[in-house]
């Protein structure tokens, strides 16, 4: 069956450090997004891309990175961890639509700066 | 600009009484709908969604949820409420500028089931 990974699942990570969120599916969809999903905020949009070599910024891109090499991955990289990311981050994909398509989700990584 | 609005944070329900979480949403074109649910720890579920075909959506799990253009509301209804409904519910839209399928989220309605 196909499926959207995570990885890690846990991160603790110290203020400064580079950490890298990793992303892949196997739906072959073109898009991918990264959330972030705070208490009394929903889900924020991080990044998201529409296929190979494409990447946008969402509404809170700030501090983050993504880069799109392939169909099926679509890492995060936090290039100078602080202590305000501190957050659970999903990954999600859809097929390219016109805006009818429902997006797929990954169990999500909780990630700790401390 | 699209936008979502839970109109409550929190519903409290007693087991086998029936569910309804509120959704009312803004969109300049004619919009998609989803309902996610999200279990504890776990990632996102579509519960079931409207893309303008039928009005009265029927989801997984019982839930269903009707779209009303009059009213901008897309409301989650379950007849029955069973223990195992207790999650973070989202309503979530998608209009048709979104060449590229992005998605509003509403902040989210945590439903809670008394025995």
């Amino acid at each position: 069956d196909a499926e959207i990974t995570q990885s890690p699942r846990h991160k603790i990570t110290e203020t400064g450090r580079q950490v890298t969120l990793a992303c892949h599916q196997t739906w072959n969809h073109n898009n991918m997004f990264w959330y972030r999903q705070d208490l009394g905020h929903g889900l924020r949009l991080i990044h998201y891309s529409y296929g190979v070599q494409d990447t946008n910024k969402g509404e809170v891109s700030d501090g983050y990175s993504v880069s799109r090499s392939n169909t099926e991955d679509l890492p995060l990289t936090l290039e100078s961890a602080a202590s305000s990311q501190t957050s659970v981050y999903f990954c999600a994909s859809s097929e390219r639509s016109s805006g009818r398509g429902e997006q797929f989700f990954g169990p999500g990584t909780r990630l700790t700066v401390l | 600009a699209q936008s979502v609005t839970q109109l409550d944070s929190h519903v409290s329900v007693s087991e086998g009484t029936p569910v309804l979480l509120r959704c009312n949403y803004s969109s300049s074109y004619s919009p998609s709908l989803f309902w996610y649910v999200q279990h504890p720890n776990k990632g996102l579920q579509l519960l079931l969604k409207y893309t303008s075909a039928a009005t009265l959506v029927k989801g997984i799990n019982g839930f269903e949820a009707e779209f009303k253009k009059s009213e901008t509301s897309f409301h989650l209804t379950k007849p029955s409420a069973h223990m195992s409904d207790a999650a973070e519910y989202f309503c979530v839209v998608s209009d048709l500028r979104n060449a590229g399928n992005m998605l509003t989220f509403g902040g989210g309605t945590r439903l809670m089931v008394k025995p």
